[in-house]
């Protein structure tokens, strides 16, 4: 299948360890925000979102923070397995059903 | 399966040809995007349906690209006379009238 993340920053990390991901957004008017994680000969697949109302929503295993005030937006997963490894991308839009802005996305390879 | 399907998964033409990329939603979803990832990229937004008609077609490239959703539910992308720089990957999603977006699988397109 297609091979998606190739020349993209990587995160290594142990199994067993927290990982954070983080994000930059671009548009200050954006107040939905979503990470997906991608497989290779996949599409996206649905993580966790937030509104802009919150600046922290939690998750089964996985934290996302936003920090509207320098547009950061980050990523936690707890207790990594090798099953995360993927490419992990941000999104943004405004008010939840326009069309999504991608950041660029992070590759997670998980050491066993 | 109740997902985003997606079909074919893989097309192969020439450069000069016309294509068609089917997409079928999650039923009972009003609204359907697509956008297309080149290798190592995020997915870039092309068009978004509302119903039968298209809320937003700012991300097409050119009028090369055309996409239909005639009875609001199955949507078909159609490229004339393709280039090879419309090799990608196509992915379409569907959503409810707000909220996450579920994406299907996507089509890889490669133009000799």
């Amino acid at each position: 299948g297609e091979s998606v993340g190739l020349h993209l920053p990587t995160l290594s990390v142990q199994e067993g360890d927290n990982s954070i991901i983080n994000c930059a957004y671009s548009n200050s008017a954006s107040d939905y925000f979503i990470w997906y994680k991608q497989e290779s000969g996949k599409g996206p697949q649905f993580i966790i979102d937030i509104r802009s109302n919150m600046d922290k929503r939690q998750g089964q295993r996985v934290t996302v923070l936003l920090n509207k005030t320098v547009k950061h937006l980050s990523l936690q997963i707890a207790a990594t397995q090798p099953g995360d490894s993927a490419v992990y991308f941000c999104a943004e839009s405004r008010s939840g059903n326009t069309p999504l802005v991608f950041g660029k996305g992070t590759r997670l390879s998980v050491i066993a | 399966g109740a997902g985003v399907s997606q079909t074919p998964s893989n097309k192969v033409t020439e450069k000069g040809k016309y294509v068609e990329l089917r997409c079928d939603p999650i039923s009972g979803h009003t609204a359907l995007y697509w956008y297309r990832q080149s290798l190592g990229q995020g997915p870039e937004f092309l068009i978004y349906f509302q119903g039968t008609g298209a809320a937003d077609d700012s991300g097409l490239p050119n009028d090369r690209f055309f996409a239909v959703r005639p009875e609001g539910s199955v949507s078909t992308l159609k490229i004339q006379r393709t280039e090879r720089g419309d090799s990608a990957v196509y992915l379409c999603a569907s959503s409810l009238t707000s909220g996450e977006q579920f994406f299907g699988p996507g089509t890889r397109l490669t133009v000799l």
